[in-house]
């Protein structure tokens, strides 16, 4: 089993249409989960970032984790054709390990 | 803002050549990384640093190395390319390594290894 798991889609939606993007993990002592948004030919930026189980908000975005099910979520409320583009999840264990990423979920949003 | 700087950002190679990417950062970060990105294969590390004159694998270091001669330069060598190592290359950089520390990541370098 993979330590991050993502559906690779293709993910496609009409404008307006909320959202739901998914990784699961399998190590109970990853603490930091990041979503990364990577646009065509460029390079991934970090979206939303939490530490532990809960939900963090930041406008149109929710992302949650739910460590018992060691499961985590992105939200987009009101897509946009803008927030086209390939969304990564990314887990570390501690303050002082490296990134693990997923596969990425290419989603495209419809006008 | 320059941030994090790769070149050259498309390359054409020939099987048993040899090359070098370079990554420059201006965000005085001590942290450098390596990544190649495949379609269905996500990102994969190939080899990072946590300050100059330091290096580490990651997790696919095979058939690559790497430099950190200065605390702003990151290079990355392939000293005889191979088929497998088309891919893109993206060069990242961190404040900090882990969970609390955000990548910054250049544009990416396009390699083809014909």
């Amino acid at each position: 089993q993979k330590e991050v798991e993502q559906d690779p889609g293709p993910l496609s939606v009409p404008e307006g249409a909320i959202v739901s993007l998914n990784c699961t993990y399998s190590n109970s002592a990853f603490q930091y989960f990041m979503w990364y948004r990577q646009y065509s030919r460029k390079g991934p930026e970090l979206l939303m970032y939490t530490y532990s189980s809960g939900n963090k908000e930041d406008g149109r975005f929710t992302a949650q984790v739910d460590k018992s099910s060691k499961y985590i979520s992105l939200f987009i409320r009101d897509s946009q054709p803008s927030d086209s583009a390939t969304y990564l999840c990314a887990i570390s264990g501690r303050s002082q390990g490296n990134l693990i990423f997923g596969k990425g979920t290419k989603l495209s949003v419809k006008p | 803002n320059a941030g994090v700087t790769q070149t050259p950002k498309f390359r054409v190679l020939k099987t048993g050549q040899s090359m070098t990417l370079l990554c420059a950062q201006d965000m005085n970060h001590e942290y450098m990384y390596w990544y190649r990105q495949d379609p269905g294969m996500g990102l994969r590390l190939i080899h990072y640093s946590v300050g100059e004159g330091t290096t580490a694998k990651g997790e696919v270091p095979d058939g690559y190395n790497v430099s950190r001669l200065k605390k702003q330069n990151f290079l990355l060598g392939l000293e005889s390319a191979a088929p497998s190592q088309t891919s893109v290359y993206f060069c990242a950089s961190s404040p900090r390594t882990g969970g609390t520390g955000e990548l910054f990541f250049g544009e990416g370098s396009r390699l083809t290894v014909l």
